[in-house]
């Protein structure tokens, strides 16, 4: 067990429309990072908060967005869903930027599987 | 621009020993990953090796890194069927970005 909590686990939409991925990361940790995992791309970043603030954006679609609260949880939001869009969906966590060795701690994911 | 390549495949035999490719093009990158994802699981953090270092070895896995090439390897000695994952190669930018870039992932499949 990572800490890294996600839900929900599966979630079966039609396309147009909207769903929210949510996760809560390690105690402690105030870093979020949310990946993306489709057969054909491997791993792809699409996000990262720290601290409530977005930090690095990597390629996220416009139709996509998230946000930290100030609990340090954090949603994903895919609006205007498309078949492609069915994936793995991953949150991970890290302890503060800078400190140690930067390992990232990965919740079990959440399976998008757009009709 | 920022990418991280692996082969897709690797097929052993259990007893011999699995070699896992991976280049890379950021040269600020910090450390450098392998991530294990076993089916139906997020990925868990293998080893690492800091930038600065050539090799480093952990029991059964020994990684290396050729910094001029940027090239990373990861070798299982004595891979067992219980190996049998996704492997994927990470770069990490813990100095500037603090940006994770990840491979698209070796399927490892050890055969009894």
């Amino acid at each position: 067990d990572s800490g890294v909590t996600q839900t929900p686990k599966h979630l079966i939409t039609a396309t147009g429309q909207r769903v929210t991925l949510r996760c809560s990361p390690r105690s402690g940790d105030l870093s979020v990072y949310w990946y993306q995992q489709s057969l054909d791309q491997g791993l792809q970043f699409l996000i990262q908060y720290y601290n409530g603030e977005e930090r690095a954006k990597g390629n996220i679609l416009e139709r996509f967005s998230a946000q930290q609260f100030p609990d340090l949880h954090s949603e994903l939001n895919l609006s205007s869903l498309e078949l492609g869009d069915s994936a793995l969906y991953f949150c991970a966590s890290s302890v503060e930027q800078g400190v140690g060795t930067g390992e990232l701690f990965f919740g079990e994911g959440s399976r998008l599987t757009v009709l | 621009g920022e990418d991280v390549e692996q082969s897709l495949f690797l097929s052993v035999r259990e007893g011999d020993s699995s070699v896992i490719n991976c280049t890379y093009t950021d040269s600020s990158s910090t450390y450098l990953y392998w991530y294990k994802q076993e089916p139906g699981a997020g990925l868990q953090l293998l080893t690492y090796i800091f930038s600065n270092m050539d090799m480093k070895q952990d029991q059964r896995l020994t990684v290396l890194l050729n910094k001029k090439d940027k090239h990373l390897s990861l070798r299982i000695a004595d891979t067992q069927t219980g190996d049998s994952a996704i492997y994927f190669c990470a770069e990490g930018d813990l100095s500037g970005t603090y940006k994770y870039i990840f491979g698209t992932g070796t399927r490892l499949k050890v055969l009894a």
